[in-house]
C-alpha cells in the first residue's frame, strides 16, 4: 500500500537532548513537509522540501533541522534549542507543484507525539 | 485576527442528523479550499477539496464555498458515529499543495451520538 510512515509513534526527550523523527513515503512524491500541531491551533509549517537536497524554512523553523538526501525520506531533528518541543508532529507529502499537479493536495502520515521527560 | 477562524466545538449531534461545519477567513485571495478529517491520535485525512466558489458533493459530504462572504462549509448528511472526529479546514492562494502558503483552521471536534 502506498502511504506515509512516521516513526516512532511516541517519543520522549530529555532536557538538552536532540531527537530525530522519521518520515518515509512510497508515493513517489517530490515534495515533503513537516508540521507541528498544538491543541487549539492550526497546523504550523516547520520545514518543507520540494526536491532532493533542497529544503526551505517554514513559519516556525527555529530549533528544528531537516535533511533530504533521498526522495522518499525527510527526517526532522528537534534540537535542544527548541524550548517547547511537546507537540504532535505531522509529516506530509505531495507531487511537486507543476501545471499538471496543481490539483494535488497534501497527504499526511499518522504523526509522532513528542513529550519532555 | 487569525487568517482562518474555525469554531473548536465540541459539536454533538444525534446519529442521522445533518451536520454543518464552517470556517471563515479574512484573505480574499484564497482560491483553494480543503477539508480534512482527523481521528484521535491519527494524521489528517483529506476529505474534499474545491476551487473557488460553488458546491462539490461526494457521497454524504458536500463542500460549499461562498467567496463573497469569505465563508466555507462542510455538510455531512445522515451522520454516523464513525464520523466522530476533528474536522480541519485549510485554504491557499496559490494551490492545494502550495508549500508555505496553506493556512489551516484549528479544527472542530464533532461527536455523533448513537
Amino acid at each position: 500500500d502506498g502511504g506515509i510512515t512516521q516513526s516512532p509513534k511516541y517519543l520522549f526527550r530529555k532536557e538538552g537532548q536532540n531527537v530525530t523523527l522519521s518520515c518515509e513515503q512510497n508515493l513517489n512524491h517530490d515534495a515533503m513537509y513537516w508540521y507541528r500541531q498544538d491543541p487549539g491551533q492550526g497546523l504550523r509549517l516547520i520545514y518543507y522540501s520540494q526536491i532532493v537536497n533542497d529544503f526551505q524554512k517554514g513559519d516556525i523553523a527555529e530549533g528544528y533541522s531537516v535533511s533530504r538526501e533521498k526522495k522518499e525520506s525527510f527526517p526532522l531533528t528537534v534540537t535542544s534549542a527548541q524550548k517547547n518541543p511537546t507537540a504532535f508532529y505531522l509529516c506530509a507529502s505531495s507531487p511537486r507543484l507543476s501545471r499538471e499537479n496543481s490539483n494535488q493536495p497534501q497527504h499526511f502520515g499518522d504523526g509522532t507525539r513528542l513529550s519532555i521527560l | 485576527q487569525k487568517e482562518v477562524e474555525q469554531d473548536p466545538g465540541p459539536l454533538s449531534v444525534p446519529e442521522g442528523a445533518i451536520v454543518s461545519l464552517n470556517c471563515t477567513y479574512s484573505n480574499s485571495a484564497f482560491q483553494y479550499f480543503m477539508w480534512y478529517r482527523q481521528y484521535s491520535r491519527k494524521g489528517p485525512e483529506l476529505l474534499m477539496y474545491t476551487y473557488s466558489s460553488g458546491n462539490k458533493e461526494d457521497g454524504r459530504f458536500t463542500a460549499q464555498v461562498d467567496k463573497s462572504s469569505k465563508y466555507i462549509s462542510l455538510f455531512i448528511r445522515d451522520s454516523q458515529p464513525s464520523d466522530s472526529a476533528t474536522y480541519l479546514c485549510a485554504m491557499s492562494v496559490t494551490g492545494y499543495s502550495s508549500a508555505s502558503k496553506i493556512i489551516f483552521g484549528s479544527g472542530t471536534r464533532l461527536s455523533i451520538r448513537p
